[in-house]
């Protein structure tokens, strides 16, 4: 079964920097998508980038980027110019291609911002 | 995008009881799929609603505790039955849309407390 580890329960950044989450996965599989989400407290669960696993080029969406390492079975979440609105806990999810549709989720990291 | 919207938002219920939650989708959507997130947790997939037949439920859900209906492709309900002070969770609707249905978008989530 795939598993999805964020070894950062808690991070914290100054407003206007940038921070890094991290996420690994374990998978024998070589057809997946892997996602960050975030959600804010009390608010709806949010996709902020997606990558799919047969592509090389990083997923960039505005100020949210990802380094997907895909020997290493590595996924992280950039956040530059980082702004309050970020703070909210944000969670690594893994989907097998084809149809299984299931989502597997990493226990999440909170993410603070400092003005 | 597809909007979602959940019923109730929040709940308070007895031990016991039952709850049923309803999920609308402002558009025809082939995949919908309940999840349960226990308070602190990350989200873990119930099962998937199927139109037209019986959900498909995930390891560790019955229907008998978890029936869900799926009348038609804009609609799903979940019911929380017999309820004990475990279930309290926050309960989750998702799609998967798009060309290639391979990214799923939440609802706004039921905040359940059982006492």
């Amino acid at each position: 079964a795939q598993t999805v580890t964020q070894s950062q329960p808690e991070m914290s950044v100054q407003e206007a920097e940038t921070v890094t989450l991290s996420c690994t996965y374990d998978t024998s599989e070589s057809d997946y998508y892997l996602f960050w989400y975030k959600q804010p407290p009390s608010r709806q669960m949010i996709l902020v980038i997606r990558q799919e696993a047969y592509k090389q080029q990083n997923a960039t969406e505005n100020r949210f980027s990802v380094n997907f390492q895909k020997a290493a079975k590595s996924f992280s979440l950039k956040i530059s110019d980082s702004q309050l609105g970020d703070a909210a806990m944000y969670f690594c999810a893994y989907r097998s291609g084809g149809s299984n549709y299931k989502l597997t989720f990493g226990k999440g990291t909170l993410l603070t911002v400092n003005p | 995008s597809a909007v979602i919207s959940q019923k109730p938002s929040r709940d308070i219920c007895q031990r016991g009881t039952s709850l049923t939650i309803q999920c609308q989708v402002d558009s025809q959507v082939t995949m919908m799929f309940w999840y349960r997130q226990q308070p602190g947790q990350s989200l873990t997939l119930i099962a998937t609603a199927n139109q037209g037949s019986e959900a498909t439920y995930e390891s560790g859900f019955v229907i008998d505790k978890f029936p869900i209906s799926r009348p038609n492709l804009t609609f799903s309900t979940l019911t929380v039955s017999n309820m004990s002070p475990e279930d309290s969770s926050i309960y989750l609707c998702s799609l998967a849309t798009g060309t290639t249905r391979d990214t799923q978008y939440f609802g706004p989530g039921t905040r359940l407390t059982v006492l």
